[in-house]
C-alpha cells in the first residue's frame, strides 16, 4: 500500500484566497483525522471522520475551515478565506477499525499564506 | 482539558547510551500514543498504550495509569534515532480530547 497521500505537499498563496488541502487514507481505514502542526501551538487535531462520517469538528478553528469526506477514499480540508495565521502543516491520518489504534500519517502539506 | 507535559525538552547523548522520555497528564484517559516525528517533518506512530507495556524492537513504552505517567526507552540509541518525540492522549470523545505534549529533541551524536 502507497500510505497516506496528500497534495500538494507545499502550498504558498495569498491572503483571501481559498485552500483545498486533499487525503487519501489508507485502503480499509474507517477513520480520518486532520491535523494542524505550528511552532507555537505544535500539533491539534480539526477534526475526525469514521465511516465517512465527520465524528467530531471541535478542533476546527473558526468557521473558515470546513472538512468533507464524500467517500471512503478521498477527504477535502478548505480554508476561505485563507489568511497569514493559517500558515501551518497540515497532517493527514489514517486508522483501522478502532480510531485509538496506531494512525499513520500522510507527509504534510506546507501551507503558506502570504 | 488534559494538561501534558514531557520532559526533557531537549537532549542530546551519544551513540550507545539508553534515553529515557517521559510523559505525565492531568486526567484520566483512554489511551496514549507515542509518536515520532523526523527532521524531514514525516510523523510515524511508535505505541498506543492503555496499559502495561509494550516493545517494537529497541523501543520500550510503559504507562502507570495510576500514576498518570509514561517512559519511552530506547536500548541502544543510534544517530538515526535523533527526532522528535511527541506524547498525545485521549481522554474523552470529541477532536477536543485529544492533547499532545510539546515534543522531546532527541539528538544522538555519533
Amino acid at each position: 500500500d502507497a500510505g497516506v497521500i496528500q497534495s500538494p505537499r507545499h502550498e504558498v498563496t495569498e491572503m483571501g484566497q481559498e485552500v483545498t488541502l486533499r487525503c487519501k487514507p489508507i485502503s480499509g481505514h474507517d477513520y480520518l483525522f486532520w491535523y494542524r502542526q505550528t511552532m507555537m501551538r505544535g500539533l491539534e487535531l480539526l477534526i475526525y471522520f469514521n465511516n465517512n462520517v465527520p465524528i467530531d469538528d471541535s478542533g476546527m478553528p473558526e468557521d473558515r475551515f470546513s472538512a468533507k469526506m464524500p467517500n471512503a477514499s478521498f477527504s477535502t480540508l478548505k480554508i476561505q478565506p485563507s489568511e497569514p495565521r493559517d500558515s501551518a502543516v497540515y497532517f493527514c491520518a489514517s486508522s483501522p477499525a478502532n480510531g485509538r489504534e496506531t494512525q499513520y500519517f500522510g507527509p504534510g502539506t506546507r501551507l503558506l499564506v502570504l | 482539558k488534559n494538561e501534558v507535559e514531557q520532559s526533557p525538552q531537549n537532549l542530546t547523548a551519544q551513540e550507545g547510551e539508553f534515553i529515557t522520555i517521559n510523559c505525565s497528564y492531568s486526567v484520566g484517559i483512554s489511551a496514549l500514543h507515542w509518536l515520532q516525528q523526523h527532521p524531514g517533518g514525516g510523523i510515524v506512530s511508535l505505541f498506543m498504550l492503555s496499559s502495561g507495556k509494550k516493545k517494537h524492537g529497541r523501543l520500550i513504552a510503559t504507562i502507570n495509569i495510576q500514576e498518570k505517567h509514561s517512559s519511552l526507552h530506547i536500548t541502544a540509541s543510534h544517530p538515526r534515532d535523533s527526532a522528535v518525540y511527541i506524547c498525545a492522549v485521549w481522554s474523552g470523545g470529541g477532536a477536543d480530547g485529544l492533547t499532545f505534549g510539546k515534543g522531546t529533541h532527541l539528538i544522538i551524536q555519533p
